[in-house]
């Protein structure tokens, strides 16, 4: 069985802030990783993924996120946040060959300010 | 078509009305995936075809759900004798090939279901 806990149901930063939102993952298997972002009233976006190979991953937006096996973790980052950035992100973990069946966190909804 | 559409967006039923909601995933994809999410969490996985064929549907929470890709391309997502508890957003994504985790999932909008 798998999860993923996102630590944090908001985060409020300041625009020009470090970003940081948590992702920790349970999975019996080594897991696949991913972080969506949600607008309002839009579908989900795919921010980045890790599959295999370089631990750090690099998204669009200027988000990345770190893959760290010792503790299962798979936390988003940005070094300087936009006021565009405010939305909703999720976290999911999928298994070796579960195709893009998910299982996703809670969400973190993420409010940027001046 | 451009991105996943589903319709409608937004559907209230009275509990025990059967819905139907639909999914146009992106021309070609060959994989569909349905998705719940409730208020406050994350969306939650259903069922998902390959073409027209079946491959999960773990997902499914009861009975009362069923889903349907007859050609391979369009599918629906049926709700039999609704409860309160059915309300949610229903997502879908389609991806272009069997799964595999190296293409991406495009979501669409979402049918936003409300059992009164």
């Amino acid at each position: 069985a798998q999860s993923v806990t996102q630590l944090g149901s908001h985060v409020s930063v300041s625009e020009g802030a470090l970003v940081l939102l948590r992702c920790n993952y349970s999975s019996s298997v080594p897991p696949y990783l991913f972080w969506y972002v949600q607008y309002p009233n839009q579908g989900l976006q795919l921010l980045l993924k890790y599959t295999t190979g370089a631990t750090l991953v690099k998204g669009i937006n200027g988000f990345e996120a770190e893959f760290k096996k010792s503790e299962t973790s798979f936390h988003l980052t940005k070094p300087s946040a936009h006021m565009s950035d405010a939305a909703e992100y999720f976290c999911a973990v999928s298994s070796t060959g579960g195709g893009n069946k998910l299982t996703f966190g809670t969400g973190t909804q993420l409010k940027v300010e001046l | 078509g451009a991105g996943v559409s589903q319709s409608p967006r937004y559907k209230v039923t009275k509990r025990g009305q059967d819905v139907a909601l639909r999914c146009d995933p992106i021309s070609g994809h060959v994989s569909l995936y349905w998705y719940r999410q409730a208020l406050g969490q994350g969306p939650e996985f259903l069922t998902y075809f390959n073409y027209e064929a079946q491959q999960d549907k773990s997902g499914l929470p009861n009975d009362r759900f069923s889903a349907e890709r007859p050609e391979g391309s369009i599918s629906t997502l049926t709700i039999q004798r609704t409860e309160q508890r059915d309300s949610a957003m229903y997502r879908c994504a389609s991806s272009s090939n069997r799964g595999g985790l190296n293409t991406e999932a495009f979501f669409g909008q979402g049918t936003r279901l409300t059992v009164v």
